[in-house]
């Protein structure tokens, strides 16, 4: 069993509509959860970035973290085309290395 | 801000060559890291430098993989010999604080094609 699984998609949606991604985890030690977006051919980008359990906002993304189920989320309202990348979760526990989930590819068309 | 730089964006070799891989972090990150992303997996993790020493290694492939970071700033990831199954991207990423701290920022990353 691999330490975060992350569905890899592709997940369609139409312009407009809400995306929803998540990962599940094994480690109970990780602490920082992140998700980050890849365009094609680019470095991954910060997205979300948030500490222990609870909920983020920023803009139109919101990040959950529920470490009781060792799940986490990522929802992105009113998607654009523009978000049409792939969504790669990773976390940390302290002091030790990220890892990273294999990543979501999300389509969103017009 | 400028960004992470990597080059060569791109390389194409034939197995047994050797290749090395340049990477210039943002100025003051003190955490530099090397991950290899093979094509529909995510990032793992092939090095970790806090400064100019190695905080974690265990994942590099020691017998052909090497790096090192000069005066704690610019780093290089050489391979000799390559491999088939080294065809991947290879990205840099640079962090300002300890491990855990703070979120990294990637480069674009090398594409490198193992013939």
């Amino acid at each position: 069993q691999k330490e975060v699984e992350q569905d890899p998609g592709p997940l369609s949606v139409p312009e407009g509509a809400i995306v929803s991604l998540n990962c599940t985890y094994s480690n109970s030690a990780f602490q920082y959860f992140m998700w980050y977006r890849q365009y094609s051919r680019k470095g991954p980008e910060l997205l979300m970035y948030t500490y222990s359990s609870g909920n983020k906002e920023d803009g139109r993304f919101t990040a959950q973290v529920d470490k009781s189920s060792k799940y986490i989320s990522l929802f992105i309202r009113d998607s654009q085309p523009s978000d049409s990348a792939t969504y790669l979760c990773a976390m940390e526990a302290a002091g030790n290395k990220l890892t990273f989930g294999g990543g979501t590819r999300v389509l969103v068309k017009p | 801000e400028a960004g992470v730089a990597q080059s060569p964006r791109y390389k194409i070799i034939e197995k047994r060559q050797s290749v090395a891989f340049w990477c210039n972090p943002i100025s003051g990150h003190a955490t530099l890291y090397w991950y290899q992303q093979i094509l529909g997996q995510g990032p793992k993790l092939l090095i970790q430098f806090q400064n100019n020493g190695v905080v974690d290694d265990s994942q590099l492939p020691k017998d052909r993989f090497s790096a090192e970071r000069l005066k704690g700033v610019d780093s290089t990831l050489k391979i000799q010999p390559a491999k088939l199954e080294d065809s991947a991207v290879y990205l840099c990423a640079s962090s300002p604080r300890v491990p855990g701290d703070s979120p990294l920022h990637f480069g674009n990353g090398t594409r490198l094609t193992v013939t």
